[in-house]
């Protein structure tokens, strides 16, 4: 009964490596988030999706990239892993989109470290 | 830009006592959404309590409640009769309703103690 899960929940990699995170949605939501959560526990968003379209771009580097294949996924992918990557990567979503002030709901997060 | 700011890096209270969390923001638009969320050690993001800026009656969930004072940007919240199970982080955010985008505070860490 997840509503927003994410996997894997945990992953080390070496620097350079290419990862992804997967994360799915079972609330039927239309909009979906990637927030990254760094080691002083600061949650800033990165992107955003409403019905497979990009909304948000929040000056991630373009070693990041989402791919929305359907409404209720978001994954996230990233190319050339670095040190600084190395964070919590929250997944949320939210019924609606800008307009209607709606409440997102978060997924348990996946803890990236690069090594 | 906007911004939210929890001055309290790290709070502690006596267990069954109340204890209030403090958080401002910074905007110049009038139509947002303010938001508390609780993060425990197992790291999900749990909505606490949420108030439409439009609102001018406090949002109350059990032992959860806020004081919303919109034109001193202040949106504080109370915990009544603390349990240890609310020790967590707590993240004040600020969402403009024309706008996807969460901003959240750095954080307040509650400690309960027995």
């Amino acid at each position: 009964d997840t509503a927003v899960s994410q996997t894997p929940k945990y992953l080390v990699t070496q620097m350079g490596n290419d990862k992804s995170i997967k994360c799915e949605q079972n609330l039927g939501h239309d909009t979906m988030y990637w927030y990254k959560q760094d080691s002083k526990k600061f949650l800033k968003i990165m992107f955003s999706y409403n019905n497979k379209e990009l909304i948000i771009n929040e000056t991630v580097p373009n070693r990041f990239s989402p791919k929305s294949p359907d409404k209720a996924h978001l994954n996230l992918h990233i190319n050339s892993l670095e040190l600084g990557d190395s964070a919590v990567y929250f997944c949320a979503s939210s019924p609606g989109h800008s307009g209607y002030g709606d409440t997102q709901y978060f997924g348990p997060g996946t803890r990236l470290t690069v090594l | 830009a906007q911004t939210v700011t929890q001055s309290q890096p790290e709070m502690s209270v006596q267990e069954a006592e109340t204890v209030t969390l403090s958080c401002t923001y910074d905007t110049s638009e009038s139509d947002y959404y303010l938001f508390w969320y609780k993060q425990p050690p197992s790291r999900q993001m749990i909505l606490v309590i949420r108030q439409e800026a439009y609102k001018q009656q406090n949002a109350t969930e059990n032992r959860f409640s806020v004081n919303f004072q919109k034109a001193a940007k202040s949106f504080s919240l109370k915990i009544s009769d603390s349990q240890l199970g609310d020790a967590a982080m707590y993240f004040c955010a600020y969402r403009l309703n024309r706008d996807d985008k969460i901003i959240f505070g750095k954080g307040t860490r509650l400690h309960i103690l027995p």
